[in-house]
């Protein structure tokens, strides 16, 4: 069985701040996606990286998947209150079905 | 727009008394899938279907069904609900290749006493 692990679980920061939360993994993955899920919605997609090593940049947040296909981080840079919410990763293998982790709850003050 | 929708939103029942949960998508997307969600276990799936007519098992299947008579819709049935399926309820649909970006519907929040 493919898990991954999201670290840390929870988040507490000030408007401004930077951060970086990471999902980690014995398996290897054909993919990697990132979802945010706000209070009372459904995840949206945030971001997937396929390549070992690829880094990819959504405005003020950064993806970067590990060169072994194990792992991956976001960074947050200059964190508002907006992107308050739970951060997953889930992983895509050989089959048909996605592997989540359990997600890290970020909390962002004004 | 491009949307996956689930009903109800909210639901109270009680143990043993059938329900359905009902998932449509506009996206013409080959598969869909069923969640739940769970504080401290994260999001697990139930049921998967890769098209009309094929559904499969997921990680936590027992207590439910599934069916796929149209590409659009993928209802879920809960036969003789438990307390235990108390929980947040996800239906999402992608294209069926690689990578399998879900798109997800807004939830349906469950309550069996």
């Amino acid at each position: 069985t493919q898990l991954l692990e999201q670290s840390p679980q929870f988040l507490s920061i000030q408007e401004g701040e930077n951060l970086t939360v990471y999902c980690n993994s014995s398996s290897v993955f054909s993919s990697l996606q990132w979802y945010r899920q706000e209070p009372g919605e459904g995840p949206v997609l945030l971001v997937t990286v396929v390549t070992g090593g690829e880094v990819k940049k959504l405005k003020r947040l950064t993806f970067q998947f590990g060169d072994a296909r194990k792992d991956s981080s976001l960074h947050i840079t200059a964190a508002q209150p907006g992107d308050t919410g739970l951060y997953l990763c889930a992983g895509g293998g050989s089959n048909y079905k996605l592997t989540f982790g359990k997600g890290t709850l970020l909390t962002v003050n004004p | 727009e491009a949307q996956v929708t689930q009903n109800p939103r909210y639901l109270i029942t009680v143990t043993g008394k059938k329900l359905t949960v009902t998932c449509s998508q506009n996206m013409n997307h080959e598969y869909m899938s069923w969640y739940r969600q769970d504080p401290g276990l994260g999001l697990r799936q139930i049921y998967y279907s890769m098209n009309v007519e094929v559904t499969d098992k997921g990680d936590v299947p027992e207590g439910y069904k599934v069916s796929r008579k149209e590409k659009r819709n993928f209802p879920l049935i809960l036969e003789s609900p438990s307390p235990n399926q108390t929980s947040l309820y996800f239906c999402a649909s992608s294209w069926a290749r690689g990578p399998y970006e879900q798109y997800f519907g807004p939830g349906t929040r469950l309550t069996v006493t």
